[in-house]
């Protein structure tokens, strides 16, 4: 159980084009959804939390305009990196949290596979 | 502040033990958790230790002292596919981890 999926898992676009990463949760219901970006060698950082059919809640330095976040559903959240530049290649990863678990699951997050973004 | 210290990197032999340790100092405590990172992937959990003593899960063990602030993930039988980066991560007052760098492994035939 509590599997997330990511799609895609690779993407290569022009800069200035828009990419949205789907997060989903495959088998459980998640009303927390968060969103890592990790460069080379450094560790996660958390860009926001998503919490279903509410506004994102930023990270300091995150723009909110730029990093755009839907939780749409207790299953799916999208990030959306508009106008891309070549600063903004990284690993993104999304993570979810279970909320019908008992106490250790309500707590775990669980991350998808990662989405690695290239802009040219 | 707060804070989540972990070694940077550690080396150990197949076949052998190692204890990666993790202290923090955090704004409230709601539990400890321990990540499993391969090169180019994404985190994988291990466990999650919220009263003080020993969690067990087959090779890996999981140790919190919550009075210390200090947690252990202890791997025995070192197997070359333990070659990973390891996250130490506290959850706050708040709810929100609080992510350590990570301990790089590396395991050496």
């Amino acid at each position: 159980g509590a599997v997330v999926s990511q799609h895609p898992s690779w993407v290569i676009c022009k800069s200035g084009t828009s990419v949205k990463i789907e997060c989903r949760s495959l088998d459980f219901q998640a009303t927390t959804m968060f969103w890592y970006r990790q460069f080379p060698k450094q560790s996660l950082m958390l860009m926001a939390t998503s919490n279903e059919g509410s506004k994102a809640t930023y990270e300091q330095g995150v723009e909110k305009d730029k990093f755009l976040i839907n939780h749409a559903s207790l299953t799916l959240s999208t990030l959306t990196v508009t106008s891309a530049h070549p600063e903004d290649s990284s690993f993104y990863i999304c993570s979810a949290r279970d909320a019908s678990g008992g106490t250790t699951t309500q707590e775990t997050q669980y991350f998808g596979p990662g989405t690695r973004l290239l802009v040219l | 502040g707060q804070n989540i210290d972990q070694p940077t990197e550690m080396t150990a032999t197949e076949g052998a033990i190692v204890q990666i340790n993790c202290t923090y100092q955090t704004s409230g405590f709601n539990g400890l958790f321990w990540y499993q990172q391969h090169a180019g992937e994404a985190p994988t959990f291990l466990s999650y230790n919220v009263l003080d003593g020993l969690e067990e899960k087959g090779r890996f063990s999981s140790f919190l002292s919550r009075s210390k602030g200090y947690s252990y993930l202890l791997l025995k039988e070192l197997q070359m596919k333990d070659s990973a980066s390891y996250l130490c991560a506290v959850m706050d007052s708040n709810y929100q981890l609080i992510w350590g760098a990570g301990t790089k492994l590396i395991i050496k035939p």
